[in-house]
């Protein structure tokens, strides 16, 4: 099955900086990668996401790269702000196959 | 809102009891989850539902009990649960039509196992 990987952790940065988190997953067949957002007491939420044929795409502030080769993918957040703080999750999917592998999460933290 | 409502919200339940997790999904899609959140772990995929059918059983605990009796709602059947299954269980929604859809999450059930 597939294996996806998230560092950091934990993140903290101050308010305007950049913000990277990265995953690794194992099964190349994987062509579907979300993030979701989730603050604290909430659901998770998608933020953005990216399929294989594309590798790189942004939202505002929200970027993700794909380097299909290496099997890894990241989340790029700038000029970040306090109301970025929560737990990010990141995923890995084939279609059809109805299985979102997730990745253990980052908490990150936007120090005003 | 997302369209995903679960209830109860907070379970607390003792290891001889018998209670149960629904969900509801107002989405109009054909496929349903039910994941288990632990504290610095992944979510965990327990059970997917396809068209009612059940298509994934990720080596689930038999005291884990799905049922899904429209594509609407789904059911978590619990009895003889352990403390260490205390966790957020969410419940998850996604329209399949040959490219993978969006997930969209419930609140999710917060249980506790005394």
């Amino acid at each position: 099955g597939e294996n996806v990987e998230q560092h950091p952790s934990t993140l903290s940065v101050q308010e305007g900086d950049s913000a990277v988190i990265k995953c690794t997953y194992s099964d190349s067949a994987s062509n579907y990668f979300p993030w979701y957002k989730q603050e604290l007491g909430k659901r998770p939420q998608l933020i953005i996401d990216i399929r294989s044929n594309v590798g790189e795409k942004k939202d505002q502030r929200i970027a993700v790269t794909l380097n299909k080769t290496a099997k890894h993918f990241s989340l790029h957040i700038t000029e970040t702000q306090p109301e970025d703080s929560a737990v990010y999750f990141c995923a890995a999917e084939r279609d059809n196959f109805n299985k979102f592998y997730f990745g253990s999460g980052t908490k990150l933290n936007v120090k005003p | 809102e997302t369209g995903v409502t679960q209830t109860p919200r907070h379970l607390v339940m003792g290891m001889t009891n018998k209670k149960s997790l629904k969900c509801e999904q107002h989405l109009g899609h054909n496929a349903m989850y039910w994941y288990k959140q632990s504290a610095k772990k992944p979510l965990e995929l327990m059970f997917v539902y396809n068209f009612k059918e059940q298509t994934e059983n990720n080596s689930v605990p038999s005291r884990f009990s799905p049922e899904c009796p429209n594509s609407s709602h789904l059911f978590l059947h619990l009895h003889t649960l352990q403390p260490e299954d205390s966790a957020l269980y969410l419940c998850a929604s996604s329209q399949e039509n040959g490219i993978t859809g969006e997930l969209f999450f419930g609140e999710g059930s917060r249980l506790t196992v005394l």
